[in-house]
């Protein structure tokens, strides 16, 4: 099984649905944070979470909720999905240290119609 | 937030050439920089990081050097293989421990 698993690994949606993408991880870390990739974009970065009781913005959070439902989940939601939402999405996990970097889920490829 | 510039944006290579391309970043209040290596229809797969000004680190083919006093790191590659075909992403902290990711470099080695 992967360290960090992503559902669902596609989905297309139509604009104004609510939509949900669920993280897990096995590695143990108390890290999580969603990204979004866009095409000629680096990765940037939604929300972040340090702990179970923390959660904070990234860079683009509006449009975007998260919820830290047990320090192995993350998930995402768009409340009202819209076209310029289309992206791939992507979960990852750290240490406290980062000393090895980031581990990231397979990603989401979400398409808003 | 750090801005992260990298170069080139894409490289074609033959199989057997050596390359390397650049991280630039912002030298003030660095902490870590941050390789990845990001295959089509895979998840990104850290390679290396980095905290100290002059550190190399080595994995195989690929190395890469950290200068922090001029806001830059290099990473190489010996002998391209085909399967070194991906996107190499860097990306660097500072002291909120946040990476900013680069757009990354995207490498294709021709047999």
């Amino acid at each position: 099984d992967a360290d960090v698993t992503q559902t669902p690994r596609n989905r297309i949606t139509k604009t104004g649905k609510r939509i949900m993408l669920e993280c897990s991880q096995t590695k143990g870390h108390d890290r999580m944070y969603w990204y979004r990739q866009d095409p000629g974009l680096g990765l940037r970065l939604i929300y972040y979470s340090f702990d179970v009781k923390d959660i904070n913005k990234g860079e683009i959070s509006d449009g975007y909720s998260v919820s830290r439902q047990a320090q192995a989940k993350f998930s995402l939601s768009l409340e009202s999905a819209i076209p310029n939402q289309t992206a791939l999405y992507f979960c990852a996990t750290s240490d406290s240290t980062v000393s090895y970097g980031y581990t990231f889920g397979s990603g989401t490829r979400l398409t808003v119609v | 937030i750090l801005n992260v510039e990298q170069s080139p944006q894409s490289l074609h290579v033959q199989e057997g050439d050596s390359t390397n391309f650049t991280c630039s970043f912002p030298s003030s209040n660095f902490y870590a920089l941050h390789w990845y290596r990001w295959e089509t229809a895979k998840s990104p797969e850290a390679l290396f990081v980095m905290t100290l000004n002059g550190d190399e680190k080595k994995k195989g083919r690929i190395s890469a050097t950290l200068n922090t006093k001029e806001g830059y790191s290099y990473l190489y590659i010996k002998g391209s293989q085909p399967e070194d075909s991906a996107t190499y992403l860097c990306a660097t902290r500072g002291g909120s421990y946040i990476p900013t990711f680069g757009r990354g470099t995207s490498l294709i080695v021709h047999p």
